[in-house]
């Protein structure tokens, strides 16, 4: 089945650690996204790459790092830099032009200790 | 500043009645608007959109509102069934096919 999958779904850090979320897709998108989901406050965009080796930072990019080698593959470092690392993290990928859809994976949910 | 607003933290609807989510925003440049449906520990599911050149858009029990003029979408149920229950986010895109979201509202379907 085509879709978006992210790896680990729980996590938990201990302050002053790194840690890597992974997110491959098969739907042969060249987007991909990185979102941080906080209670009341919706999706906040970190990150995206609209193509392989490329891409910009999104709204709420301090303390985090990506890299896109291969175009299947997106993952996302919390460094320990990122103040509030404690959050739901959704990636997404799209094709360009449409309608603008997204489709998600699954989710991260990081908690640090 | 929040570009894309949802005012309603959360509304509690009877079964089969109709469910009313709206959503406000400043930009005027976005040209597409999407209803997105969350469960809790999952990710976005996406319902709805709408262009920004249109002003309604359905697709069965869900139809989407775009009043231009007043920066303001709405998304209808009808009828509501309590597997609605969820969190719907409303998103806009802009530049580069990024979207950006409200804060949710949290329907619940009571049966």
């Amino acid at each position: 089945d085509g879709g978006i999958t992210q790896s680990p779904k729980y996590l938990f850090r201990k302050e002053g650690q790194n840690v890597t979320l992974s997110c491959e897709q098969n739907l042969n998108h060249d987007a991909m996204y990185w979102y941080r989901q906080d209670p009341g406050q919706g999706l906040r965009l970190i990150y995206y790459s609209q193509i392989v080796n490329d891409f910009q930072k999104g709204d709420i990019a301090e303390g985090y790092s990506v890299s896109r080698e291969k175009k299947e593959s997106f993952p996302l470092t919390v460094t320990s830099a990122q103040k509030n690392p404690t959050a739901f993290y959704l990636c997404a990928s799209s094709s360009p032009g449409g309608t603008g859809e997204l489709f998600f994976g699954e989710g991260s949910r990081l908690t640090v200790l | 500043d929040q570009q894309v607003k949802q005012n309603s933290p959360s509304l509690s609807v009877q079964e089969g009645r109709i469910s009313i989510l709206n959503c406000d925003y400043t930009n005027s440049m976005f040209d597409y608007f999407l209803w997105y449906k969350k469960y809790p520990a999952e990710g976005p599911t996406f319902l709805i959109s709408i262009s920004s050149i249109k002003d309604k858009n359905e697709d069965g029990r869900f139809t989407v509102f775009l009043n231009k003029s007043a920066k303001h979408l709405s998304l209808h149920i009808v009828p509501s069934q309590p597997g609605d229950s969820a969190v719907y986010f409303c998103a806009a895109r802009e530049d580069g096919n990024k979207l950006v979201f409200g804060a949710g509202t949290i329907l619940r379907v009571k049966s």
